[in-house]
């Protein structure tokens, strides 16, 4: 069973530049979360989805960042315009809260460079 | 606000040498305390779900216990294969509430 699939896993982009990260879910979690790992602040939730909604954006930076899920198989992070404080590694997890466990899966993460 | 830290920032054992990884937490009603596995340019690898003071779980060489406030992953007789970065998140119960909050973790080195 494939896990959670994350694409670029490398971006290198130019400050001002728009950046889109894509995540595409475990097959059967209802659940989605977008969370950006530094050496400073490590793991940091910045949104997440239920069945598709987003339930708690309060971790997003400020409205250069927005996120979608459009449906139950993908999700965008975006970033408009990118600067070089946005450099980091973003993780796409994903979850099941119908059998009553709540682990988060993580897929590969995105390494984000804004120079 | 829910807080999870974690001791020591890092630590170095020798092969076979046993220890152990604290977590220490405040959350507002516990659903479940979560230890994860990093290793470098990957993504966290889930270990275990703890969700009761009391509760123990067991994987190889690794065992994770439960209380009130905090949480150990005790590693026995642990191999170089076991060097990795491991992190500690509780989830707070209430409907609706999936989020995880994670502390910074552990840096683990074992030492051929």
């Amino acid at each position: 069973d494939a896990g959670v699939i994350q694409s670029p896993r490398h971006e290198v982009t130019e400050m001002g530049q728009e950046v889109t990260l894509r995540c595409k879910p475990i097959s059967g979690h209802n659940s989605l979360f977008w969370y950006r790992q530094t050496m400073m602040r490590g793991l940091e939730l910045l949104i997440y989805f239920n069945n598709n909604v987003p339930i708690d954006d309060s971790g997003m930076p400020e409205d250069r960042f927005s996120a979608k899920m459009p449906n139950a198989s993908f999700s965008t992070l975006k970033i408009q315009p990118s600067e070089p404080r946005d450099s980091a590694v973003y993780f796409c997890a994903s979850s099941s809260s119908y059998r009553g466990t709540y682990e988060q899966y993580f897929g590969p993460g995105t390494r984000l460079t804004v120079t | 606000e829910d807080q999870v830290t974690q001791s020591p920032e890092a630590l170095r054992l020798q092969e076979g040498e046993s220890s152990s990884l604290n977590c220490s937490y405040t959350v507002s009603g516990l659903r479940g305390l979560f230890w994860y596995r990093q290793d470098p340019g990957k993504g966290p690898e889930f270990l275990f779900t703890l969700y009761s003071a009391g509760e123990e779980k067991e994987k190889e060489r690794l065992k994770a216990t439960l209380t009130k406030k905090e949480s150990f992953l005790h590693i026995t007789a642990p191999k170089p294969e076991d060097s990795a970065t491991y992190l500690c998140a509780v989830q707070a119960s209430g409907a609706g509430s999936y989020q995880l909050t994670f502390g910074k973790g552990t840096k683990l080195s074992v030492i051929p």
